[in-house]
């Protein structure tokens, strides 16, 4: 079956650092999702990129899909202390959506 | 809209006691999905439907559990008996699949399930 790894599990910035998640998928995707979960709350909605080589953009956080749409990068730019939380990225295929296992964020003041 | 709405919060039950979670999900989304999350396993798909019928189950654990939809706004997931490695937030998800393609899913707040 489809997997879908997601790397690394923790890190730590400090804020203003930089941060990025990788995900990989075993099998190419139709389209991959990013959610974001902030302790004890539910994971939420933040894009979804469905072209080959798409590069998507939301203020610090740039979203990119590989060209053989099996991998993509969360990458946000100068963190914020509300960045804090586990970003999980969902691997869409024709059957079904299947979640990453997540990189939870710590942004240190 | 009130968004996917779980009930109950929290649950805090003893070992072999039946636990029944409720879902209402956002009307007019035709797919609803349960998820079951712990520190150890992440987040799992334990059983979907589509059109109120169920679609893929192999994410449930085991014959404990059972998930029903009888209608569009409305989803229990059961476990009997319960046993204290079900601990786990559950949430429910529900999104609408246009053109092909699964489109984003919003989950509701989830059930804190204790077992004691």
């Amino acid at each position: 079956g489809q997997q879908v790894m997601q790397i690394p599990q923790y890190q730590h910035v400090q804020e203003g650092e930089d941060f990025t998640t990788y995900c990989n998928s075993s099998t190419t995707l139709s389209n991959i999702q990013w959610y974001k979960q902030r302790p004890g709350g539910h994971p939420v909605f933040l894009i979804q990129l469905v072209k080959s080589g798409e590069v998507k953009k939301q203020k610090r956080l740039t979203f990119q899909f590989g060209e053989a749409k099996k991998n993509s990068s969360l990458h946000i730019t100068a963190t914020q202390t509300t960045d804090v939380g586990t970003y999980f990225c969902a691997g869409g295929s024709a059957r079904q959506l299947t979640f990453g296992s997540g990189t939870q964020l710590t942004v240190l003041p | 809209d009130a968004g996917v709405i779980q009930s109950p919060r929290h649950e805090v039950t003893e070992m072999g006691q039946e636990v029944t979670l409720r879902c209402k999900p956002i009307s007019g989304h035709d797919y609803l999905f349960w998820y079951r999350q712990t520190m150890m396993r992440g987040l799992e798909l334990l059983i979907y439907f589509n059109n109120n019928v169920p679609i893929d189950d192999s994410g449930m654990p085991e014959d404990r559990f059972s998930a029903k939809m009888p209608n569009a706004s409305f989803s229990t997931l059961k476990i009997q008996p319960s046993e204290p490695r079900d601990s786990a937030v559950y949430f429910c998800a529900s999104s609408l699949r246009t053109s092909g393609s699964y489109n984003e899913q919003f989950f509701g707040p989830g059930t804190r399930l204790t077992v004691l």
